[in-house]
């Protein structure tokens, strides 16, 4: 089944420990993203990556970091969480290049206390 | 940059009434409008989507416009369903799809 796969689905932290939200995707896309979703903001994008090795900044890049080492995986980073950094986060991915369908994870819910 | 704004934030609407929304973007540059719908607790999943050359898509109870020159687009679902209960969000990108900006997001109840 074609799929991104998020973990974990929920997590609590305190301010300044370290932590990693995985993202795998099985459709070989090349085009990977990070979205953070607030109440009346909808979907705001923290970083993607066009391909292995190659990332870029979204809209809302402060305070967090990623890597592309492999093709299906995406991790995000927060070297030292803050309580503004509370909310939902979706994985997506999609066909580099083209304006086509994202496939999205099931979300993680983030809360830093 | 692009910005996307969406209305309605909420719509409640009967079963079998029809529903809208709106969205206006920005950047004249974009070219393709996907619209997405999330259920309770999963992620946003691509129910229809428009391309700049195309002014009307329908599938099924769905349907997506667009006016180029006005620089909107809507989503009109027809005979709506409890299940047709959910956020949507609206969608912009431009040319090469590498930043796509959403809407806020809009909550339509369906009601029985």
């Amino acid at each position: 089944e074609a799929q991104v796969t998020q973990n974990p689905r929920y997590l609590i932290t305190v301010t300044g420990k370290k932590l990693t939200v995985t993202c795998s995707q099985n459709m070989n896309h090349e085009y990977m993203s990070w979205y953070r979703q607030d109440p009346g903001l909808g979907l705001r994008q923290i970083y993607y990556s066009m391909n292995v090795e190659v990332t870029d900044k979204g809209d809302v890049p402060e305070g967090y970091k990623v890597s592309r080492k492999e093709k299906r995986n995406f991790p995000l980073i927060l070297e030292s969480p803050s309580p503004n950094q509370t909310s939902l986060y979706f994985c997506a991915s999609s066909v580099q290049g083209k304006n086509t369908e994202a496939f999205f994870g099931q979300g993680t819910r983030l809360t830093v206390v | 940059g692009e910005n996307v704004e969406q209305h309605p934030s909420t719509l409640s609407v009967q079963e079998g009434d029809s529903a809208v929304i709106k969205c206006t973007y920005s950047d004249s540059a974009s070219n393709y409008f996907p619209w997405y719908k999330q259920e309770l607790g999963k992620g946003p999943q691509l129910i229809i989507d428009i391309r700049s050359n195309v002014g009307e898509k329908k599938d099924q109870r769905i349907a997506v416009t667009l006016n180029k020159t006005a620089k909107h687009f809507s989503l009109h679902i027809t005979e709506t369903q409890p299940e047709d209960s959910a956020v949507y969000f609206c969608a912009a990108s431009i040319p090469g799809g590498f930043k796509t900006i959403f809407g806020a997001g809009t909550r339509l109840f369906v009601k029985a």
